[in-house]
């Protein structure tokens, strides 16, 4: 079956700009998140989605940061007037139960002019 | 929130067993183990998990102390492609005020 994907695999933008990431999970898996990973660091939890509903959203960096999943399944993450220190990896993960056995995508290279 | 730590860096040589360890003094009773594998340009991998004792798959093993205050990753007779990041994640199944927060990870480098 296939794995977690995302797209785009790589997004260039000016400062400014507004962005949307789209994460496609494993089929069947109510559980989603989104991290963040800048050079040399490891991932930065951003939130975490049980099914439609946002259960933790307490890692998004401020209110430019939004994200939905409005049928359960794929999910978009929204950065408006993006910033160059919103350059990073934005990594999305699925898994069936909370915690356990997360599937990450490859993730989206934004970077921010 | 648990937090874990580990060694920077490891080097090993082809065809030894690696052995890396993660810190999670304050380990909640809910909470599992688990590590990921990361190569560059490439999202996080599971390898492995545990809750207690020893857990063994077919690319690693997994021993974690009676008081499971840290844990050891064991992979057996390393080649170069397991030049990765490492990272030990501990979490709960039961979501309330935590998040997965994964480290700075354990960079190994296996050395032909």
């Amino acid at each position: 079956g296939a794995g977690v994907s995302q797209t785009p695999s790589n997004k260039v933008t000016e400062k400014g700009k507004y962005v949307e990431l789209r994460c496609d999970p494993i089929s069947g898996h109510t559980a989603l998140y989104w991290y963040r990973q800048s050079l040399g660091q490891g991932p930065e939890f951003l939130i975490y989605f049980q099914g439609t509903g946002a259960a933790d959203d307490s890692g998004l960096p401020n209110d430019r940061f939004f994200a939905v999943r409005p049928e359960g399944s794929v999910s978009t993450l929204k950065i408006q007037r993006t910033e160059r220190g919103d350059s990073a990896v934005y990594l999305c993960a699925s898994s069936l139960i909370y915690g356990q056995m997360l599937h990450f995508g490859p993730g989206t290279r934004l970077l921010v002019l | 929130l648990a937090k874990t730590t580990q060694p920077i860096s490891m080097d090993s040589y082809e065809g030894q067993e690696v052995n890396i360890t993660c810190s999670h003094n304050n380990i909640a009773t809910n909470d599992y183990i688990t590590w990921y594998q990361q190569f560059p340009s490439q999202g996080p991998r599971f390898i492995i998990q545990g809750y207690k004792t020893k857990v063994t798959n077919e690319v690693a093993s997994l021993f974690i102390p009676a008081d499971r205050k840290s844990s050891t990753l064991s992979l057996p007779r390393v080649s170069l492609s397991d030049t990765a990041v490492y990272y030990c994640l501990v979490g709960g199944t039961n979501f309330g005020n935590e998040k997965l927060t994964f480290g700075t990870g354990t960079r190994l480098t296996i050395i032909p």
